[in-house]
């Protein structure tokens, strides 16, 4: 099987530029998830899918941040404009259920701002 | 508020057991897990437990549960020098929402 394809594995920016991030989840998982995990900490939910619909963005800086998952399989997660603060890794993970007992995650996007 | 707390760094020598341990403030979570990372890899799942439940062993983990103190901990015995990670303890708030601890590094030494 399969697991959660991201890509880039890396991306330097400078501060104030646009980047986007993409994860293709499982086959057949519902259930998507943005994570962002900043050096040394936890992994912290950005935004939640459902097919394509969100259950949950209440953490996401919808001010510079936007995701989208269209036709409720691939996503993009976007920054524009980017800031120092946004350096961190973002993971994907995708789960068949809604209530996430097996989420499985990708191995994420390291982005450094400067 | 929501929050998990963990212990940031254990090291023990390989062969003995490696107790995780974890506090968390949610009552009403229904799973609280364990994840494992290796550098450069996404998170692995390596069990769960129900909140009904107070402990659960699966091969050479045990999860233990006291859900009056709000302490979930992971025993792994007989650790090998594969087993050095991040270990993160996650709790599901309900509302689909899961809260990471910060992870506690495990070093094993040969």
């Amino acid at each position: 099987e399969a697991g959660v394809a991201q890509s880039p594995r890396y991306k330097i920016i400078e501060k104030r530029q646009s980047v986007a991030f993409w994860c293709n989840p499982i086959s057949g998982h519902a259930t998507l998830y943005w994570y962002q995990q900043i050096l040394g900490q936890g992994p912290k939910l950005l935004i939640q899918f459902q097919n394509n619909g969100v259950v949950d963005d209440s953490q996401l800086p919808k001010d510079r941040f936007s995701a989208e998952r269209l036709k409720g399989v691939d996503s993009t997660l976007k920054i524009q404009p980017a800031k120092l603060e946004d350096s961190a890794v973002y993971l994907c993970a995708s789960s068949l259920d809604v209530e996430g007992t097996e989420a499985f995650f990708g191995q994420g996007t390291r982005l450094t701002v400067v | 508020g929501e929050d998990v707390e963990q212990s940031l760094f254990l090291s023990v020598r390989e062969g003995d057991s490696s107790v995780i341990n974890c506090t968390y403030t949610d009552s009403s979570s229904t799973y609280l897990y364990w994840y494992k990372q290796e550098p450069g890899a996404g998170l692995q799942l390596l069990t769960y437990i129900f909140s009904n439940m107070d402990m659960k062993q699966d091969q050479r983990l045990t999860v233990l549960l006291n859900k009056k103190d709000k302490h979930l901990s992971l025993r792994i015995a007989d650790t090998q020098t594969g087993d050095s990670a991040i270990y993160f303890c996650a709790e599901d708030t309900g509302g689909f929402k899961t809260i990471f601890g910060a992870g506690t590094r495990l070093f094993v030494k040969a």
